[in-house]
């Protein structure tokens, strides 16, 4: 079964500096990826995913991700933050899923991201 | 475009009340359906998924019922809630047999129960 650790609960970074959350699944095959952004009281959006091929994936609002195969890593990174980043971020694997084309995804607990000015 | 819808936005039940929240898709046919709970802390926790009408599996035991009467509708019910119930309820879907495996969530249910 496949498992995702987000070892960072709350992170706190000033506006202009550059973030990345950390991120390291378990999976026995080539996992499929994503990250999450949640604002308060609302749904999880999409950030990124990866799947195969360029282990460097771009993503909205200027985040990017680096799938790193060694380390079972998958850590989110943005050069500059701006205060409206400030999220609970969600780190997912995907993993082949049961009959009838069901893809179980599992979540981290999340990283909730302040940004101070 | 795809969009999901869930209602009520909030919902204060007392114990031993029923519930019924409604996810509904439009824009796309034959969805993966899900119901996610999020306690604070502990992420989410997968409740059922649904790959066709009146198709339904439960990941865990609990107080919960979940019904898909058409193809776009995915309902979670009660007969009566525990106060445990309590949390953000999240509906999601993803392309049937996709690779991909993305799921798009809707904007959530915050339960309150008393």
């Amino acid at each position: 079964a496949q498992s995702v650790t987000q070892p960072d609960i709350h992170i706190t970074v000033s506006e202009g500096a550059s973030l990345e959350l950390r991120c390291n699944y378990s999976y026995g095959a080539t996992p499929y990826l994503f990250w999450y952004v949640q604002s308060p009281g609302q749904g999880l959006q999409l950030l990124l995913k990866y799947f195969s091929g360029d282990t460097l994936v771009q993503g909205i609002k200027g985040f990017e991700a680096e799938f790193k195969r060694s380390q079972s890593s998958f850590n989110l990174r943005k050069p500059s933050v701006h205060w409206s980043d400030a999220a609970e971020y969600f780190c997912a694997v995907g993993a082949t899923g049961h009959s009838g084309g069901y893809q179980k995804v599992t979540f981290g607990t999340g990283t909730k991201l302040q940004v101070i000015p | 475009s795809q969009t999901i819808h869930q209602w009520p936005a909030t919902l204060v039940q007392p114990v031993g009340s029923p519930l019924s929240l409604e996810c509904t898709v439009e824009g796309t046919s034959n969805p993966n359906l899900y119901w996610y709970r999020q306690a604070a802390g502990r992420g989410l926790q997968l409740l059922f998924y649904s790959v066709g009408i009146g198709q339904i599996s439960s990941e865990v035991p609990q107080n919960l019922s979940a019904s898909r009467p058409q193809d776009r509708q995915f309902i979670l019910s009660s007969k009566k809630l525990l106060l445990s119930d309590s949390g953000f309820y999240l509906c999601a879907w993803s392309v049937r047999a996709s690779a991909s495996y993305e799921q798009y969530f809707g904007p959530g249910t915050r339960l309150t129960v008393t």
